[in-house]
């Protein structure tokens, strides 16, 4: 059963801490993605990655960073969270190739910003 | 700009059947997609269609109209664990996805 598993499921963080958000998939993707998810919006692309050591920015890169070391993990990075920052995040994974393009989704990782 | 629209919220009543709607403005298009997403859960892949037409697939089928830039899933023998919000997707000219902000359907018994 493929799996894209998300470190923390709730997280409680204060302004200007460096928060880390993990993401393992063991589906062998080449592409990796980030989105946010607040009531109201569809989901926006924080960055993405085609591949070990790339990174690309989406829609909202700022105030975020991430690191693709290994084909496997992407990391979400915070560098001194914000209030706004507030949300929903969820990592998914797909192959470059795939017919449907289809999205694998890990659970999510809920982040409150103090 | 590009723009994705779908109802918030819809209710229906279990065993029936229920029509969501997404209606899409974006640049270029490579494909629509369907997912659900249950309360505190990761989205989960429903459907995808890229030519125009009905695609079925169980209790669920998705039309894409690409003229009208329009799609509708169809949701038919209503089940209560069918509750979940809905979301559509479009990918646009660049192979980007741009979402909506998703449909919560309420079954009732």
């Amino acid at each position: 059963d493929v799996k894209v598993t998300q470190s923390s499921r709730y997280l409680v963080k204060r302004t200007g801490e460096k928060v880390f958000l993990e993401c393992v998939q063991d589906m062998d993707h080449e592409n990796m993605f980030w989105y946010r998810q607040d009531p109201g919006l569809g989901l926006r692309l924080i960055y993405f990655s085609y591949d070990v050591k790339m990174k690309e920015k989406g829609d909202i890169p700022e105030g975020y960073s991430v690191s693709r070391e290994k084909k496997e993990r992407f990391s979400l990075i915070l560098e001194s969270a914000s209030t706004n920052q507030t949300s929903m995040y969820l990592c998914a994974s797909k192959f470059p190739d795939s017919e449907t393009g289809e999205l694998f989704f890990g659970e999510g990782s809920r982040l409150t910003v103090l | 700009g590009q723009n994705i629209d779908q109802p918030t919220e819809m209710t229906a009543t279990e065993g029936a059947i229920v029509q969501i709607n997404c209606t899409y403005q974006t640049s270029g298009f490579n494909g629509l997609f369907w997912y659900q997403q249950h309360a505190g859960e990761a989205p989960t892949f429903l459907s995808y269609n890229v030519l125009d037409g009905l695609e079925e697939k169980g209790r669920f089928s998705s039309f894409l109209s690409r003229s009208k830039g329009y799609s509708y899933l169809l949701l038919k023998e209503l089940q209560m664990k069918d509750s979940a919000s809905y979301l559509c997707a479009v990918m646009d000219s660049n192979y980007q996805l741009i979402w909506g902000a998703g449909t919560k359907l309420i079954i009732k018994p």
